[in-house]
This record gives structure tokens, sequence and C-alpha cells, in this order.
């Protein structure tokens, strides 16, 4: 079975810090991961994924995630926060044709 | 503009009504999902189709059903509804395997 973990339900920032939201896989098979972002009222958007190739991923936003299969990560990391990127991050694993998503994390970023 | 619709966008419904949720996508994917996200519980799928004529249960099945007749259409069903169905829905499709999911916009229920 497939499962996610995002550790920090809610992760504030100042303007202009890094970013670094966490998450963590089991899965039985090499996965495919995801990172969705959310914003108020809205549906989810594909941040960035990674299939196969390299494990460092750039994604849209100046986002990007490394895959780490001996830590079974796929940390999510901004240089600079800015204002916009306050919102709800989903990471996610699939497996077959099912998603398994984590429960999100909540990004502030204070000015 | 491509992408994934879902009708309506809000919805109130009494205990025990009924109502269909209606997702059309224009981009010929394959896989369509029934997902709702409800406050620390991130999404959990409801039910989902491989292809059209195909649909499968997903992790939380119970009191929705689901048809998918035609390639671009996925439609939820709740034939009873009940306040523990209030919730945030959201539909999407992809193409394969390993590509991401197009979410639509999402269909905000409330059961009184």
């Amino acid at each position: 079975a497939q499962s996610v973990t995002q550790l920090g339900s809610h992760v504030s920032v100042s303007e202009g810090a890094l970013v670094l939201l966490r998450c963590n896989y089991s899965s039985s098979v090499p996965p495919y991961l995801f990172w969705y972002v959310q914003y108020p009222n809205q549906g989810l958007q594909l941040l960035l994924k990674y299939t196969t190739g390299a494990t460092l991923v750039k994604g849209i936003n100046g986002f990007e995630a490394e895959f780490k299969k001996s830590e079974t990560s796929f940390h999510l990391t901004k240089p600079s926060a800015h204002m916009s990127d306050a919102a709800e991050y989903f990471c996610a694993v699939n497996s077959w044709h099912q998603f398994y998503f984590g429960t999100g994390t909540s990004l502030t970023v204070i000015p | 503009n491509a992408g994934v619709t879902q009708t309506p966008k809000f919805r109130v419904l009494k205990t025990g009504q009924s109502m269909t949720l209606l997702c059309a996508q224009d981009m010929n994917h394959e896989y369509m999902y029934w997902y709702r996200q409800d406050p620390g519980m991130g999404l959990r799928l409801i039910h989902y189709s491989v292809g059209e004529g195909t649909t499968a249960k997903g992790e939380v099945p119970d009191g929705y059903n689901v048809s998918r007749l035609k390639k671009q259409n996925f439609l939820l069903g709740l034939e009873s509804a009940a306040p523990s169905q209030t919730s945030v829905y959201f539909c999407a499709s992809k193409e394969t395997e390993d590509y991401g999911y197009t979410f639509g916009s999402g269909t905000r229920l409330t059961v009184v």
C-alpha cells in the first residue's frame, strides 16, 4: 500500500526566505511523485513531478523538489518566498491508477 | 480553453435529497476521478474510471454512485444525501499513468 506523509500542516516563512515543505512516502515499487498547489477556492494545480531520470525536478513558479530514494523523500523547496506563494501544498504518489495524497501543508508568507 | 469543467460550483441539499455532479473534460483523457476534500484529511478518492463504460471504487465510495457513459463525462451521484457528505468535490482526469492530474475547480456541497 502507498502512503504519503507531509510533515507540518502549517509552515510560516518570511518573504524572501527559503521555503521547505517536507514529504515522505512509502511505496513498494518505484513511484511517480507529484507536488500540487491549491489556492483558496480553486482546484489543484500541478507544480512538478518526478517519474524517471534526473532526481532534481524543477517546476513552475521557481519551485523544485529532489527525489531521494534512500530517504523515501520528495521535499519541495524554493530559494526565496514570495507573497503569492501562500497556498496549500499537497504531495502525492501515483500507483497504478490511483493517486495517494498527503494531508497538505498550508504555507503562510509573512511580509 | 481545454480542461476539466465541473457543474454545479455550489449546491445546498437537504438530507435525503439526491443530486448529480457533472464532470466534463475535453482532452480525450482515458482516466477520470472523483475526490472529496475535507479539512485535515487531504483528498480522498471516491470512484474512478479507466475508460468509457468502466468504473471502480476508491477509498470512500459508500453513499455515491458514478457513471461513465461517454468518454468525456464522469457523473457522480448522491442518491440520499447525508450531512457527512458535506464537502468540496473535485473531478480530475489524466492521460496516462505517469502524467499528473488535471483538476476541475471543484463543487462545494452542503447538506443540511
